[in-house]
């Protein structure tokens, strides 16, 4: 079985601050990765994907996140947080052998401060 | 990326009356659909797999006699909320996996269905 984990379920920043949203994993074969970001009232919207290969894997508006195996952990980060990126981020693993289904985080909102 | 839709966006119904929700899949054929709902600053949950063809998987403790979903064709799915009570009012998600090679089965989500029940 998978689980996901975030820590924290809320994180403010500043304005061009580094944004950390914190993710890890439990799975007893080998994973894939994802980060969903929800804005108000709208649906998820895929930020990227691990699945095999490079472990940092780079996403849409500036995020990215790194597949660690040994720490179980895929940590979202953007350099620098626009007020845009305030939203709640979702976390969630799923493996082929799952026949697809996803597994979400509890999630955390991030709140950009001005 | 893929884009799946859904419809309606919102609906208020009285109490006892059955809502349908749709989800198509709008420029890939989806064989595997899902349905979530989401409560206020929750995360989802999910209710139900939808397999064209055949009958859907619902999770456990998911009442399939009060959520139908029939996923008739490779780009919709539905889901209708038969008899609905207030306790029903929540955020229904749908997602389609595009099974197309290298995309690790990706799930695309619709943009969210908020149903109200007086």
């Amino acid at each position: 079985a998978q689980s996901v984990t975030q820590l924290g379920s809320h994180v403010s920043v500043s304005e061009g601050a580094l944004v950390l949203l914190r993710c890890n994993y439990s799975s007893s074969v080998p994973p894939y990765l994802f980060w969903y970001v929800q804005y108000p009232n709208q649906g998820l919207q895929l930020l990227l994907k691990y699945t095999t290969g490079a472990t940092l894997v780079k996403g849409i508006n500036g995020f990215e996140a790194e597949f660690k195996k040994s720490e179980t952990s895929f940590h979202l980060t953007k350099p620098s947080a626009h007020m845009s990126d305030a939203a709640e981020y979702f976390c969630a693993v799923s493996t082929y052998s799952s026949a697809s289904k996803i597994i979400f985080g509890s999630g955390t909102r991030l709140s950009i401060r001005p | 990326g893929a884009v799946v839709s859904q419809h309606p966006s919102w609906v208020i119904c009285k109490s006892g009356t059955s809502v349908k929700i749709e989800c198509r899949s709008l420029d890939f054929q989806a064989t595997t659909m899902f349905w979530y709902r989401q409560f206020p600053k929750q995360s989802l949950m999910l209710m139900a797999t939808s397999n064209e063809g055949s009958k859907a998987t619902y999770e456990q403790g998911v009442e399939k006699d009060k959520f139908l979903i029939n996923h008739a064709s490779l780009t919709l799915s539905t889901l209708t909320v038969t008899s609905a009570h207030p306790e029903d009012s929540s955020f229904y998600i749908c997602s389609a996996r595009d099974p197309s090679p290298g995309t690790a089965e990706t799930q695309y989500f619709g943009p969210g269905t908020r149903l109200l029940v007086l």
